[in-house]
């Protein structure tokens, strides 16, 4: 079936600081591949996307990029801000099947001043 | 208008009550979708209405009662609630109604129920 991998566990970091979550992915076919934001008391917001190999979905300073041959869809951003604390969602909309969005458990950062 | 509407944000409702969860779009999207999220929790998908059918039941129980007057609403229809129902609710669209997603969902900002 399809799923998607988060790392485990909260992430905790200082303003200005590197950032990286790593998201891999199992899938037939070739699904599109998501990052959604959740600020706290807020609905889910797509922050990036790609939709095929070696795509690289950017926005707000923050970047993915879409490798097959590692099934991984990392999400990186150069320097954090405080305002950037939030739980990221990694998610894939399969090729093969009906449109079940496959999400990830979520990773909750929070950054600190 | 890029946005999805869902109201209300916050909603009490006793275990006899029937309550309805209203949801609004007008970005002209083809499939519209419910899901609950618990707390520190992934959303999980409850029911999903593409051309305004409904196409995948996630095996929800009856006290949960799905409805799709137009492409614009979705309606959720809720009766004999439990606490263990008590979380956000969100709605979301998206622009096709089946097959691989290459936009991304619009969700909206939930409404938090709290039975008791």
């Amino acid at each position: 079936g399809n799923s998607v991998t988060q790392m485990e566990g909260p992430v905790t970091l200082s303003e200005e600081a590197f950032l990286t979550i790593n998201c891999t992915y199992t899938a037939t076919g070739y699904p599109s591949l998501f990052w959604y934001v959740q600020y706290p008391g807020e609905g889910l917001q797509l922050l990036l996307k790609a939709t095929k190999a070696d795509d690289k979905g950017s926005n707000k300073g923050f970047e993915a990029t879409y490798r097959k041959e590692t099934t991984s869809f990392h999400l990186e951003k150069g320097s954090v801000q405080v305002s950037d604390s939030a739980v990221y969602f990694c998610a894939l909309s399969p090729s093969i099947g009906n449109n079940r969005l496959a999400f990830g458990k979520g990773n909750q950062v929070v950054v600190i001043p | 208008d890029t946005e999805v509407t869902q109201t209300p944000k916050h909603l009490v409702m006793g275990m006899t009550n029937k309550k309805s969860l209203k949801c609004e779009q007008h970005m002209g999207h083809r499939a519209m979708y419910w899901y609950k999220q618990k707390a520190k929790k992934p959303p999980e998908l409850m029911f999903v209405y593409s051309y305004e059918k409904l196409s995948i039941n996630e095996s929800v129980p009856s006290r949960f009662s799905p409805e799709c007057p137009n492409s614009s609403l979705l309606n959720l229809h809720l009766h004999a609630l439990q606490p263990e129902d008590s979380a956000l609710y969100l709605c979301a669209s998206s622009q096709e109604g089946g097959g691989r997603d290459d936009y991304g969902y619009t969700f909206g900002s939930g409404t938090r129920l709290t039975v008791v």
